[in-house]
This record gives structure tokens, sequence and C-alpha cells, in this order.
């Protein structure tokens, strides 16, 4: 499968527990981005890599939410001491700039995404 | 106001109908539109891009309106399979913090 991959696909955790994910971004793809969805509305912009560079975060991503992309291809996540509002799906997709008929455009791909439940 | 808003639904329509939705904006300096199909807890899937000057693909035509700040998507002769969510995109320029998901518009298409 080439597609973009991620790891667990849920999750269960007790609050105040850390939790990581994995993204395995389309390989050739070289921007990374991770959003959170929950029930009834479209994905939440969290942060974005180009290859290994951080180079967004939305005020979204509180400081016990850390992302890395060490080596410019897979990505983690990081949520340290869960709150149950934290519990949503976390989606990741990655993108890389292509042309298209209106100059360039970053299509993004998303992978199936982790559950997380905080109990 | 939301940044980009549209209709939830949920949209109720026989086979073979066609429908439309439409998703407004409120950055008059979005460059880039896109429509998602989101089936019941799948990820968001890419149906297609939206052009200035329109896009079509098979049953789906997407519309660009910059002067009224919206985008809309044509589906004819709809089909049983197309029940799902559809997420309106909008993207800033040069910033991917400006990468906006609407809510999404529920279809449920009925035999």
């Amino acid at each position: 499968d080439t597609g973009v991959s991620q790891d667990p696909r849920h999750k269960i955790t007790k609050r105040g527990q850390n939790v990581t994910f994995r993204c395995d971004p389309i390989s050739e793809h070289n921007r990374l981005y991770w959003y959170r969805q929950t029930l009834g509305q479209g994905p939440e912009f969290l942060t974005y890599f180009q290859n290994e560079a951080q180079l967004e975060k939305s005020r979204l991503l509180s400081d016990r939410f850390s992302a890395e992309r060490p080596k410019g291809s897979f990505s983690t996540l990081e949520i340290q001491r869960t709150e149950q509002g934290d519990s949503a799906m976390y989606l990741c997709a990655s993108s890389s700039l292509r042309r298209d008929l209106e100059g360039s455009t970053d299509t993004q791909y998303f992978g199936p995404g982790t559950r997380l439940t905080v109990l | 106001r939301k940044e980009v808003e549209q209709d939830p639904g949920p949209f109720n329509v026989p086979e073979g109908a066609t429908v439309a939705f439409n998703c407004t904006y409120s950055n008059s300096a979005s460059q880039s539109f896109f429509w998602y199909r989101q089936d019941c807890r799948k990820e968001p899937k890419l149906l297609m891009s939206v052009y200035s000057s329109g896009n079509e693909d098979g049953r789906f035509t997407a519309q660009l309106n910059r002067a009224s700040q919206y985008i809309s998507l044509l589906i004819r002769d709809s089909k049983l399979s197309d029940s799902a969510t559809y997420l309106c995109v909008v993207k800033g320029y040069s910033s991917a913090s400006k990468i906006i998901f609407g809510s999404g518009t529920r279809l449920s298409i009925r035999p």
C-alpha cells in the first residue's frame, strides 16, 4: 500500500496518560500535516512540516502536544497528560507541490486516522 | 461567522436525482479550493479541485464564484454510493494554517 498510514488505528487511554501516534506519509511527499476531527465537524489544522522542519502550529496545539518529523519521513504526534477533551480522530495528511490548471497546488492525501478515546 | 460555511444537511434525495451543495468562504484572499468526500468513520478523500473555470469529472461538477465567495458541487444522476459527507476545503496562499475545512454536508441517497 503506497498511501498514508497511521498507527495505531484506535487508542483508549486514561486521563493523565501520555499517548504517541505515528504517521507514515506517501514516500515522495515532502509535506506532512496533522489534523484533529471531532464528530460533526471538519478536520481542524494542528501542525505542518515541510521535510523535517515544523513550519506552522495552530493555536489549538497546546503545550501538551508535540509533533516531530526527525528525518523528514515519518512523523509522531505526542499528547502528554491527556484530557477527556482530547478525544477525537487524529488525521495525518501528506502532499507535495505540483502544477495544475491554475498554477501550483498541494493536494493532501489523508491517512485512515487514529481514533483516541480518553476515559 | 465561520471562515468556511456549509449547510450540514442532511440532504435526502432519491437515486437518479440531481443535487447541489454550496459552500461560502469569508476570506477573499483564498487561493485554492477543493471538495473532499468522507464516509462514516473514514478519512476524507479528495473528490476534486475547484478551478476558476469550473471543473467537471463524470457526474460531478464544481464551480467557483469569487465575486460572491462560494463554491458549489453538483452531482447528477446520483447513486446510492454517493451517500457520504462532502467537505469543502479553502486554502490561503503560502500558509498551511489557512487550510480551512467546512463542517461538511451530509448526503443520503435513497433507493
